[in-house]
């Protein structure tokens, strides 16, 4: 069946720091990929998308883009700034399923240093 | 638009109890979802709506009940609470474009069985 696997957090960096927090990615059909954030106490807000390979979704200085051949969707920012701290789930929407069903990883949390 | 919303925002139950989560959105969105959120998990789906009148399982179906009369509404009826259902629970909804879907979350209900 279809699965998300990214890292284990928590990740801390300090302010201005990159960030990676790697995603993999094993999907039957041909998946919509995408980058969930969830800021403490509230629910999830899509922070970026990705529809096809080798698209790259953006938005709020994060980046991600959609490798088919390695299967990952890995998001990146150049520079951390204390607001970044939060929960951050990646996850994929399969339309070759013929089903709606979402699958989410378990989150990766960041925790960005002052 | 409120977007989704979710009453209430924290609930203690005693084991056995009942109790009904409501979820509402504005937006005429054709999809609507539950999930629950466990530290480690990530999100689990408990089930879904492609439209009024149509319901089915996800990943995590026992002990939960749905309906939807509505676009609007979403309930989730829990029959008779115990304390494995100690959870976070977000209600989603979702749009397609060309089978792509982006869901939007509601705030979460914060449901503690004791």
């Amino acid at each position: 069946g279809d699965s998300v696997t990214q890292m284990e957090g928590p990740v801390t960096l300090s302010e201005e720091a990159f960030l990676t927090i790697n995603c993999t990615y094993t999907a039957t059909g041909y998946p919509s990929l995408f980058w969930y954030v969830q800021y403490p106490g509230e629910g999830l807000q899509l922070l970026l998308k990705a529809t096809k390979a080798d698209d790259k979704g953006s938005n709020k200085g994060f980046e991600a883009t959609y490798r088919k051949e390695t299967t990952s969707f890995h998001l990146e920012k150049g520079s951390v700034q204390v607001s970044d701290s939060a929960v951050y789930f990646c996850a994929l929407s399969d339309r070759g399923s013929g089903t709606y069903k979402y699958i989410f990883g378990t989150g990766t949390r960041l925790k960005v240093l002052a | 638009n409120a977007g989704v919303t979710q009453t209430p925002k924290f609930q203690v139950l005693k084991t056995g109890q009942s109790m009904t989560l409501q979820c509402a959105q504005d937006m005429n969105h054709e999809y609507m979802s539950w999930y629950r959120q466990d530290p480690g998990m990530g999100l689990r789906l408990i089930h879904y709506s492609v439209g009024a009148g149509i319901t089915d399982q996800g990943e995590v179906p026992n002990g939960y009940n749905v309906s939807r009369s509505t676009t609007e509404d979403f309930p989730l009826r829990l029959l008779s609470a115990a304390p494995s259902q100690t959870s976070v629970y977000f209600c989603a909804s979702s749009y397609s474009i060309v089978g792509i879907y982006e869901q939007y979350f509601g705030p979460g209900t914060r449901l503690t069985v004791t």
